[in-house]
């Protein structure tokens, strides 16, 4: 979708190592979201941002860091990558209005 | 503990027919559902909303339709179509928390 991207699309990485996935829009919108989607699981939250410097967790932070030092890029961390960690990561935002949030294309990340 | 509820992984329909989907929810503060469609390698889309304050909500092929004393809601797909193959997360938010929770979803394949 227009107005926001992820980076890298693919990534392997070995356990143990960090790991940093990018999140990048265009519309200075002031909420933005990581989650993770996994089979049986669907979409489960990690961290959110409600403004610069300003994040809080999600249901699944563990593991996880974020940081927000410019309205349009969220940084996910994984301190030290484990195999659990595997999985599609998706970015969002949130315009507002009846649409709820848009979706970045997302991050496959497999951790061997 | 998942909030969000979708007890049907899989769905297969007869292209021309009615889709069902099925969503339960168990957080009583939820007032706004969301249903979303996702395609393989792709980000989910915004499919279509309903509010607590309604009990349907029509656009076109799609209705979602909500039973609050149930805490259930539904989504008609009338007449399916093969595009309409897809997973279809259902995701409910209160509002004054700007966060979506989201059912593991349900894969729909619409048969020729």
């Amino acid at each position: 979708d227009a107005g926001i991207t992820q980076s890298p699309r693919h990534k392997v990485t070995e356990t143990g190592t960090p790991v940093t996935l990018r999140c990048h829009q265009t519309e200075n919108h002031r909420y933005m979201y990581w989650y993770r989607q996994d089979p049986g699981h669907g979409l489960r939250l990690i961290h959110y941002s409600y403004g610069v410097k300003d994040t809080d967790k999600g249901e699944v932070s563990d593991g996880y860091s974020v940081s927000r030092s410019k309205t349009e890029d969220f940084l996910l961390t994984l301190e030290s990558a484990t195999s659990s960690q595997t999985s599609v990561y998706f970015c969002a935002i949130r315009r507002g209005g009846e649409s709820g949030y848009t979706f970045g294309s997302g991050t496959r990340l497999t951790v061997v | 503990d998942q909030q969000v509820k979708q007890n049907s992984p899989s769905l297969s329909v007869q292209e021309g027919r009615i889709s069902i989907l099925n969503c339960d929810y168990t957080n009583s503060m939820f007032d706004y559902f969301l249903w979303y469609k996702k395609y393989p390698a792709e980000g989910p889309t915004f499919l279509i909303s309903i509010s607590s304050i309604k009990d349907k909500n029509e656009d076109g092929r799609f209705t979602v339709f909500l039973n609050k004393s149930a805490k259930h809601l539904s989504l008609h797909i009338v007449p399916s179509q093969p595009g309409d193959s897809a997973v279809y997360f259902c995701a409910a938010s209160a509002k004054a928390d700007y966060k979506l929770s989201f059912g593991a979803g349900t894969t729909v394949t619409v048969r020729a």
